[in-house]
Formats: C-alpha cells, sequence, structure tokens
C-alpha cells in the first residue's frame, strides 16, 4: 500500500477483556516496529519485526503483551486482560530493512481506552 | 547508552531560522542520525537523516558535528504547520527521546 495501515484507529474497551491492534505495512518493508505513546509523552518501543521474526520485544511492558508477524507482512500486537494502564496510542512503522540509513514510515496510530 | 538528549521545548517567531539541538555522545561510526517530528495527534513522520555530511532536502537541513557527538536540524524559515515534537534519534538503538516541543509564534 501508499502507507502504512493500522487498524482499528479508535477502541474502546474494559478492563480485563483482549484487544487485537493490527498493522499492514508499505509493501517490501522488511522491517516493522512497535510503539506506544501514552498521553503527553514520548514513544516507548515495544517490539521490532526483521521478517517474520522479532530479534529485539525487549521492550514489551509484560507477558500480557504479545506479537507475531506473518508472511512477512501484517503484524498484530495482542493486549490480554487489558488494564487502565494500557490506554495509549500505539504506532507502527516500517522500513525496508533494520539499517539506520532506511527510514521509518509511521502508521496514524490505534488508540486504545480501558475502560 | 542509546538516548539522545533533546531540550524540552525552543520558541520561534514565523519567518525565522529555528536550530534545534540534539547531543548524542555515545553514537558509533556506523549509526545514522536521523530527525522526525510528530504534528498534533498525527504519527511521526520523517524530516532528514544522515551519517557524517550535511545533509539539505526540501523541509530542513542537518548539521552534523565532525566529532558526530551531536547534531543540529535547521527549519530555515520557521511556519505555523512546523509547530510539533521533534524527535532526534538514532534508528538502530530503536529507542525516541522525550523531543522538543517547538512552539512558533505569529
Amino acid at each position: 500500500g501508499a502507507g502504512v495501515s493500522q487498524s482499528p484507529s479508535n477502541k474502546v474497551t474494559e478492563k480485563g477483556k483482549d484487544v487485537e491492534l493490527r498493522c499492514d505495512p508499505i509493501s517490501g518493508h522488511t522491517a516493522l516496529y512497535w510503539y506506544r505513546q501514552s498521553l503527553g509523552q514520548g514513544l516507548e518501543f515495544l517490539i521490532y519485526f526483521q521478517g517474520n521474526s522479532a530479534p529485539d520485544k525487549s521492550g514489551l511492558p509484560s507477558d500480557r503483551f504479545s506479537a507475531e508477524r506473518t508472511g512477512g507482512s501484517v503484524s498484530t500486537l495482542t493486549i490480554q486482560r487489558t488494564q487502565q494502564e494500557d490506554s495509549a496510542v500505539y504506532l507502527c512503522a516500517s522500513s525496508f530493512g533494520p539499517s539506520g540509513a532506511n527510514v521509518l514510515t509511521f502508521g496514524a496510530g490505534s488508540r486504545l481506552t480501558v475502560l | 547508552d542509546a538516548k539522545t538528549t533533546q531540550p524540552n521545548s525552543m520558541e520561534s517567531n514565523e519567518e525565522e531560522p529555528v536550530h534545534l539541538p540534539c547531543n548524542h555522545s555515545t553514537i558509533s561510526g556506523t549509526d545514522y542520525i536521523h530527525w522526525y517530528r510528530q504534528l498534533p495527534s498525527q504519527g511521526p513522520e520523517y524530516v532528514i537523516h544522515g551519517l557524517t555530511s550535511n545533509v539539505n532536502n526540501r523541509m530542513a537541513s542537518l548539521a552534523i558535528a565532525e566529532d558526530r557527538k551531536s547534531s543540529t536540524l535547521i527549519l530555515h524559515r520557521a511556519t505555523l504547520r512546523d509547530a510539533a515534537v521533534y524527535y532526534c534519534i538514532r534508528p538502530r538503538k530503536l529507542t525516541f527521546g522525550q523531543g522538543t516541543i517547538l512552539t512558533v509564534h505569529p
């Protein structure tokens, strides 16, 4: 596609429910990144994929968070048993590869509100 | 330490140049410096990147210190639409700092 697509754009859920957030990267981009941004804060790194593998998932805040990527394309971030502190904008980015020469293109984000 | 250090906020007047500094004193020889900006309620967007030499594009210029321990993003004539949070990052380290909030006054 022309850009990085994320869905849903907005999600309101109740505490304790599971949620899935989807990221569709730019075609041909092998690297995919998930970040979280709480209100008024900077970007917090969650996980990085190269192809279908996740060489760095050091930023996942707890075992309630997991992510997968299939076919070297679409990625899903799953949050189980959501808590109010999970409320944030979840941003996905992709790039041609992990080289620092490659530019990150971000999606518009998925805003998650946990009541 | 993968962090970059930027001032929390800066202000400018419209039509004036803006110099946004970034410190990356622990950068390695192969690490690029990237700048992104985030407008309100949007995802970050790419501004410019470089390795050793100064870089120019239609949006901005990037001046990289000779020792590569710091860099400066230059907006030659600030407009109201340039008001955003500006992030300086080392992409191989995957971390963003708090960025610099740029306010542009009419």
